[in-house]
């Protein structure tokens, strides 16, 4: 698997936009690259993935670097709801594993 | 609704006892993952399954057992042998990757187990 790094914390104030970055040199072409988030006790929550191009859903944004070795998340208007910790994996094709790293931990400030 | 289902929320077992944890969905989903989870921490895959009567060892399967006899259930016992049994777990399923090579993975609510 390709690893990813993250942060591992970051602010952000309310109403802003937060922007994650991740790390991950080592990805494959066929490996996507996928956004989750876990809220203090909860289960981890799906965000959004890509594989090159840049996407969004009504959660957040995802800008995946030309090259593919890092990505960004943006959420384009933080709440205090959004703070929670943030993992950003990569998929590897054909393998059932889904390894998480530590995550980013974004506190959204008022 | 369907949705993936751990049970119980909270679990006290003495030292030296094995404790099972359950986990069900009904989303039809190939694949199911087990997780642990200690404070302050990441999570870290004990075991995972991509079929019925298939299962593979993550990157912390020691001490711990899993069996997947139906589709929709993947318990996991956590046996004596775990040295440090005290943590939050969590499952989650999603459907099979090789069909689907963009599907994202629902987690359950967890099950917090704290061996006494």
């Amino acid at each position: 698997d390709a690893k990813t790094t993250q942060p591992p914390s970051m602010d952000c104030a309310e109403g802003r936009a937060a922007n994650l970055p991740c790390n991950h040199s080592t990805i494959s072409g066929n490996e996507y690259v996928y956004w989750y988030r876990q809220i203090h006790s909860q289960g981890p929550q799906y965000i959004i993935h890509g594989l090159k191009n840049n996407e969004t859903n009504e959660m957040a944004s995802l800008i995946i670097t030309e090259d593919r070795k890092s990505s960004t998340l943006i959420l384009p208007h933080a709440t205090l709801r959004d703070t929670a910790v943030y993992y950003c994996i990569v998929r590897v094709r054909g393998d059932y594993k889904l390894s998480f790293g530590a995550g980013t931990t974004v506190t959204v400030r008022a | 609704d369907g949705g993936i289902t751990q049970s119980p929320k909270y679990l006290f077992r003495k030292e030296g006892q094995n404790v099972t944890l359950s986990c069900e969905q009904n989303l039809n989903h190939d694949a199911m993952y087990w997780y642990r989870q200690d404070p302050g921490q990441g999570l870290r895959l004990i075991y995972y399954s991509q079929i019925v009567n298939d299962f593979q060892k993550g990157d912390i399967a020691e001490g711990y057992s899993v069996s997947r006899e139906k589709k929709e259930s993947f318990p996991l016992t956590v046996t004596s042998a775990q040295k440090n049994p005290t943590a939050f777990y969590l499952c989650a399923s999603s459907i099979a990757w090789v069909e689907f090579m963009n599907t994202e993975a629902f987690f359950g609510q967890g099950t917090r187990l704290t061996v006494v």
